[in-house]
């Protein structure tokens, strides 16, 4: 069974980075035809997807963050996490990690529960 | 950047009806679109993706169809337990986008 589970801190102050990390049990980032994303919902909203790691290390992000936005993957290849700088009150959101679909379809078949970020001072 | 339109945002269906939610991309998607469900305080979960093959372990009552950009979710006979916000993705260009969500709530 897979299971996903997002850790970091729940508040970080304006202007600082964002840094989460997405513990992956029953799978891994190995030679496979997966992407491994991330994934915001702020309060009350829908959802934003933020960006993928694949396991050569290849990323792909929203161009709405690329900038600020960093996805790396942990030499275990059972963590991937997720840095995002300059955080402002508009990065309010629960973040999920969230594995992609086979075939590079990237459809998000297994979710972590989600980890509630606060950007406050 | 690949907007998706869902309608209507609310949706009043009476337990045992039929429910049909409908998701519109601003150009084609082909058949690279999956549907999910999301109720308050959990994570998203799959029903649906290729437009029409149904993910493991959902009831069959929930159904996907249509290409291109015009697409409907069905679910054939609302149970109490399906309550909950829709949203539809599409996954055939970056960056990955969502519908707004259809809230399918009690009449």
């Amino acid at each position: 069974q897979v299971q996903l589970q997002e850790s970091g801190p729940g508040l970080v102050k304006p202007s600082e980075t964002l840094s989460l990390t997405c513990t992956i049990s029953g799978d891994y980032v190995g030679y496979g035809s997966q992407y491994w994303n991330w994934i915001r919902q702020p309060p009350g909203k829908g959802l934003e997807w933020l960006g993928y790691i694949y396991y050569s290390g290849n990323t792909e992000y929203n161009p709405s963050l690329k900038s600020r936005l960093t996805i790396s993957l942990a030499t275990s290849k059972r963590k991937f996490s997720l840095q995002l700088t300059s955080v402002t009150a508009a990065d309010t959101a629960v973040y999920y990690c969230a594995r992609g679909g086979i075939d590079w379809e990237n459809y998000f078949d297994y979710w972590g529960q989600g980890i509630p970020v606060t950007v406050s001072s | 950047e690949l907007v998706m339109t869902q309608s209507p945002a609310t949706l009043s269906v009476s337990p045992g009806e039929r429910a049909t939610l409908s998701c519109r991309a601003s150009q084609s998607v082909g058949s690279n679109l999956a549907w999910y469900q999301q109720k308050p305080g959990q994570a998203p979960r799959l029903l649906i993706y290729g437009a029409s093959t149904g993910a493991t372990g959902n009831p069959a009552r929930f159904s996907g169809s249509g290409s291109g950009t015009e697409f409907t979710l069905t679910i054939s006979s609302l149970q109490s337990e399906d309550f909950a916000v829709y949203y539809c993705q599409q996954y055939n260009d970056w960056p990955n986008t969502f519908g707004g969500g259809t809230k399918v709530e009690i009449k």
